[in-house]
């Protein structure tokens, strides 16, 4: 079944304490990307990458860091959460110019 | 700037009337254009897109969405509404590489 597959779906954690929301997908895409979602913002890019190894700033790019090193793989790393970074978050993959498909999100809570 | 606009936060409608939820876009060049929908506590779904060619565009589950070029919108519709249309609909832009979200649009369908 092609899918997006976001670890973990919930996570509470403290401030300053360094987090990585792992992302995956089955279907060969060149194009990745995350996303949060905040109300009455609706969803905002954060980092999108073209490829292995090729990444590059969303619109809302600070305290996060990514890396791509492998096709399938596009993990989210925060180095200091802070409180401001509570949010719902979303990986989606695709085919560049193409359709995202979304992980279910993972819903993250910094004290 | 880039901007994905939905101007109403929520849409209302009974049961088999039809049904609009808007978007207005400004980004520079010739975007792709998608609507997607989210169901409580998952992923978005892609419903349709617009590249290039007919301004109707048909998609997933009756939807259907109108592109205007001079007035830069792109409204999604559907003839006869579902009370299982009942979601969270995104108007969305791809332009140089991004992706741009609009806030949302609660969509109600009462029986």
């Amino acid at each position: 079944e092609a899918q997006v597959t976001q670890n973990p779906r919930y996570l509470i954690t403290v401030t300053g304490k360094k987090l990585t929301v792992t992302c995956s997908q089955n279907m060969n895409h060149e194009y990745m990307s995350w996303y949060r979602q905040d109300p009455g913002l609706g969803l905002r890019q954060i980092y999108y990458s073209m490829n292995v190894e090729v990444t590059d700033k969303g619109d809302v790019p600070e305290g996060y860091k990514v890396s791509r090193k492998e096709k399938r793989n596009f993990p989210l790393i925060l180095e200091s959460p802070s409180p401001n970074q509570t949010s719902l978050y979303f990986c989606a993959s695709s085919q560049p110019r193409q359709p995202q498909h979304f992980g279910d999100g993972t819903r993250l809570s910094i004290l | 700037a880039q901007s994905v606009a939905q101007p109403e936060d929520q849409v209302n409608v009974a049961e088999g009337n039809p049904l609009t939820v808007k978007c207005t876009y400004s980004v520079s060049g010739n975007p792709y254009l998608f609507w997607y929908v989210q169901y409580p506590n998952r992923g978005l779904q892609f419903l349709l897109k617009y590249i290039t060619g007919d301004n109707l565009v048909k998609g997933s589950y009756g939807f259907e969405a109108e592109f205007n070029k001079s007035q830069t919108s792109f409204h999604l519709k559907k003839p006869s509404a579902l009370v299982s249309d009942s979601a969270l609909y995104f108007c969305a832009v791809y332009n140089f590489n991004k992706f741009y979200f609009g806030s949302g649009t609660k969509l109600n369908v009462k029986p």
